[in-house]
């Protein structure tokens, strides 16, 4: 079964530090997504991203998120100066047209 | 504000029954209905989605649609521990991509 693979599995940083999360879709989707977990909260959402540009985004993607798609295989996203409140799962998600969204196995940020 | 209502449980079903798991959301222009399952500490995996009215059998699993009413809901038969986990709805719009979140069922099998 084909799957989402996000590296790394936990990372922890130092508040104000800028870190990369990085996600490797399935190959023939063409719809990818960041969504959030706090813990104990509501899955978030962060961006869509759809044919190497940003198709919509939430009020939580604020200038400090930017996300890449660099070499057609990896889809990142980079929090430039992370806060306290940036701790939480993140999930990446990908899809193909008219299918259901299929989702990594998240990346924990702990942000000290 | 687009919304999806969920009760957070936990819903305590006996082991070998059918478990019921709602959930209703607030604009009538919603297209497709997920429902994903979650155990603690881990990311959402995708049961089944339905984007017509009616019932969608799948193993186990029956989604139920209700559009005139705004609510989609699942069954579980033959409910095993292995099915105790939070249950999330999630609604997609036309107008957008992205995935509104319910909070999600607590469901626990007792055997």
């Amino acid at each position: 079964e084909p799957e989402v693979t996000q590296t790394p599995s936990h990372q922890v940083t130092q508040m104000g530090q800028e870190v990369i999360l990085r996600c490797v879709p399935i190959s023939n989707h063409l719809y990818f997504y960041w969504y959030r977990q706090i813990l104990g909260q509501k899955v978030e959402f962060l961006v869509s991203f759809y044919n190497n540009e940003i198709s919509e985004k939430s009020e939580i993607f604020d200038d400090q998120f930017s996300v890449e798609r660099p070499d057609g295989s990896n889809f990142t996203l980079k929090i430039r100066s992370t806060k306290l409140e940036d701790s939480a799962m993140y999930f990446c998600a990908s899809r193909s047209t008219g299918g259901g969204y299929t989702f990594g196995s998240g990346t924990r940020l702990t942000v000290v | 504000q687009k919304e999806v209502e969920q009760n957070s449980g936990p819903l305590s079903v006996p082991e070998g029954a059918i478990a019921s798991l709602n959930c209703t959301y607030s604009d009538r222009g919603s297209q497709s209905f997920f429902w994903y399952r979650q155990y603690s500490g881990k990311s959402p995996e995708l049961i089944m989605f339905i984007y017509s009215n009616g019932d969608k059998e799948d193993g186990r699993f029956t989604a139920q649609l209700n559009k005139a009413s705004q609510y989609v809901s699942l069954l579980i038969r033959d409910s095993q521990p292995s099915d105790s986990a939070t249950y999330l709805c999630a609604v997609n719009y036309p107008s957008n991509y992205q995935l509104i979140w319910g909070a999600g069922t607590k469901l626990i099998i007792k055997p």
